[in-house]
């Protein structure tokens, strides 16, 4: 059973670059996309971006300026950079693996346990 | 404002019936894209309960139930337990915003 823990800082100042990392074991990162997902109080689930096992990336394009998910297959992890961090962004962020369906969109069946962040001065 | 539209919170007594609605447009679920649906337990990470409009992964029990019509989608719970208590998210793709979309979700409250 494929498990997904991942740490990183949890409390920033506004303009840090949130960095966490989630590492995925029991499970291979072929064939699956691997993402982030956000949760605040005020806007519910927001999908951050992806990756696959090739690098191949897609993000949100209200964060694709900011935001970077990169993977290392030998250290079993996959990891999420944001930069220029604000109030707004604060929020529980997960890791998720992504099944491909094809044309169908993916669902997210493996969550990590969340992390929660908060961006103050 | 979230993409998919929920209705915030529902309630039902134990041993009812419970819809949950989710609907969206020309852009997602009117495009002919599948929904997922997700359930939160209080401090917990959101678990996949339906897939790919009506399939139940393994360990669900089949009190919950999915279907889809034109630009919308729902999430039937019979027999409802007081352990069903909890937020219920759909998701699918949307082609505007070129990635996958939640819906505000739903807080289900057992009488």
């Amino acid at each position: 059973q494929v498990q997904l823990q991942q740490w990183g800082a949890g409390l920033l100042k506004p303009s840090e670059t949130l960095s966490l990392t989630c590492i995925v074991s029991g499970g291979s990162f072929s064939g699956y996309y691997w993402n982030w997902i956000r949760q605040s109080p005020g806007k519910g689930l927001e999908w951050i971006g992806e990756i696959n096992h090739s690098g191949s990336t897609n993000y949100n394009p209200s964060l694709k300026n900011r935001v970077t998910i990169s993977l290392d297959t030998t250290k079993n992890h996959f990891s999420l950079k944001l930069t220029s961090m604000n109030g707004a962004d604060a929020a529980v962020y997960y890791c998720a693996r992504g099944r491909d369906w094809g044309s169908s969109p993916r669902d997210f069946d493996n969550w990590g346990q969340g992390t929660l962040v908060s961006v103050s001065s | 404002q979230s993409v998919l539209t929920q209705p915030p919170s529902m309630s039902g007594a134990p041993g009812q019936r419970v819809t949950i609605s989710c609907t969206g447009s020309s852009s997602n679920i009117g495009a002919g894209y599948d929904v997922h649906w997700y359930q939160q337990l209080p401090g917990t990470a959101p678990k996949l309960l339906i897939y790919r409009n009506t399939n139940r992964p393994s360990g669900v029990p089949d009190r919950f139930s999915g279907s889809k019509s034109v630009t919308s989608a729902s999430l039937a719970i019979t027999g409802l337990q007081p352990e069903d208590e909890a937020d219920y998210y759909c998701q699918s793709y949307d082609g505007s915003q070129s990635g996958s979309v939640f819906g505000g979700g739903t807080k289900l409250t057992v009488l």
